[in-house]
């Protein structure tokens, strides 16, 4: 079964600060990792996603990712935060395996993340 | 591209009625569909995963009978919420993916409140 990890729920930046949330993984193969975004009362909006090419991964307004499978880590980060940035943000997992997992993504529990001015 | 339309955004009903939910991939042929739902400060918990013609797939602990899945084309799947109560109410969101693809494309959720 896959599994994924979020440390921090809630995480707070000043404008122009780096940002840094964490996300780790547990997955019997390799998988194809997610960040998604999302906003008050919105669905969710795709950032970035590691398929197995590059391990530094660069997505959207900013934003990046690394895999490291020797941590099953992909946390993401911006160097320079924005007020536009504050959302919250789903770190996301999905099986290359067969059987009944396959297609399915399993989502962490959110970093809800706050820019201050 | 890759635009998935979800109708309506926020709806309230009585308990005891029953409420029906639209997802609609606009540009392209959505081969698999995924409902979720997402209670207040938690994560996206998937419900079910529908392909078109075939019947949805419910994930363990979700009641078929009470959330009816409809992928008649492979451009709309529904999500009917039967003789809803008050613990039903969520916000529901739904993806479709294209097939062979990895990426789910999800829409913009829908609140439900059962009074």
């Amino acid at each position: 079964a896959q599994s994924v990890t979020q440390l921090g729920s809630h995480v707070s930046v000043s404008e122009g600060a780096l940002v840094l949330l964490r996300c780790n993984y547990s997955s019997s193969v390799p998988p194809y990792l997610f960040w998604y975004v999302q906003y008050p009362n919105q669905g969710l909006q795709l950032l970035l996603k590691y398929t197995s090419a590059a391990t530094l991964v660069k997505g959207i307004n900013g934003f990046e990712a690394e895999f490291k499978k020797s941590e099953t880590s992909f946390h993401l980060t911006k160097p320079s935060a924005h007020m536009s940035d504050a959302a919250e943000y789903f770190c996301a997992v999905r099986s290359r395996a067969g059987g009944t997992s396959y297609g399915k993504l399993t989502f962490g529990q959110g970093t809800i993340l706050t820019v201050h001015p | 591209g890759a635009v998935v339309s979800q109708h309506p955004s926020w709806v309230i009903c009585k308990s005891g009625t029953s409420v029906k939910i639209e997802c609609r991939s606009l540009d392209f042929q959505a081969t698999t569909m995924f409902w979720y739902r997402q209670f207040p400060k938690q994560s996206l918990m998937l419900m079910a995963t529908s392909n078109e013609g075939s019947k949805a797939t419910y994930e363990q602990g979700v009641e078929k009978d009470k959330f009816l899945i409809n992928h008649a084309s492979l451009t709309l799947s529904t999500l009917t919420v039967t003789s809803a109560h008050p613990e039903d109410s969520s916000f529901y969101i739904c993806s479709a993916s294209i097939g062979g693809t990895n990426i789910q494309y999800f829409g913009a959720g829908t609140r439900l409140s059962v009074l």
